[in-house]
């Protein structure tokens, strides 16, 4: 089937030690997006990727970072977590087709920050 | 600017009741789009419904049902005859025409015992 995936679904870093989380799928969608959601908070857009054109939200920390190598992978780094960066991170595809525009969402990788 | 309201941030039923969730949008643009979205404790936010803002017709789809209406902004979600497996948190969100961000509302705890 395809499908929006998330690897690690759960990744434990110390504080300040760079980590990676990645994200691929096979729905061929033009638009991939990195949402961060804290503990019972709604999820929070950092940046999404249209094609190779980044857009990154106003208020998004300077220590995020994405990289889109290709049309199926999306790559958030964050370069020096501290602990308010604890949280989930959802990895969303759409086409980017306007009129039937809907996010299709992976399965989250849980971060700790010790 | 874009703001959802889901005033219910926790709702308890018994198996069985039907339960309505509730959601409340505001938005200066006159094409827009709405979403529910389920996310049991697993952390995959699901896609449940996307509603167009010209199409006010309600919608069922077995349990589930929806009901849009523009002259009080509100876009409510009904569960008929709720199951454990309803148990979730679910999340109203509203998408303008020009953007491709989600805006969430705070989502609503719902608590399903048998």
């Amino acid at each position: 089937d395809a499908m929006v995936i998330q690897n690690p679904r759960y990744q434990v870093t110390q504080f300040g030690k760079p980590v990676t989380l990645s994200c691929s799928q096979t729905l061929n969608h033009n638009v991939m997006y990195w949402y961060q959601q804290k503990s019972s908070q709604a999820p929070k857009l950092l940046f999404h990727y249209y094609d190779k054109d980044f857009n990154n939200e106003a208020d998004t920390p300077d220590n995020f970072q994405s990289r889109r190598p290709n049309t199926s992978f999306c790559f958030l780094d964050i370069r020096s977590p501290g602990l308010g960066d604890t949280a989930m991170y959802l990895c969303a595809t759409s086409t980017g087709g306007g009129a039937e525009e809907t996010q299709y969402f992976g399965p989250g990788t849980r971060l700790l920050v010790l | 600017a874009q703001k959802v309201t889901q005033a219910q941030t926790e709702i308890s039923v018994v198996e069985k009741e039907d339960v309505t969730l509730d959601c409340v949008y505001e938005t200066r643009d006159t094409t827009y789009y709405l979403f529910w979205y389920k996310q049991p404790p697993s952390g995959e936010l699901v896609f449940l419904i996307r509603r167009n803002s010209f199409d006010e017709q309600n919608e069922i789809s077995g349990r589930y049902s929806w009901n849009f209406q523009k002259s009080t902004s509100s876009f409510n979600f009904t569960i008929t005859a709720s199951q454990v497996v309803d148990s979730a948190v679910y999340f109203c969100a509203l998408m303008g025409r020009y953007g491709n961000k989600l805006v969430f509302g705070a989502g609503t705890i719902l608590r399903v015992k048998s």
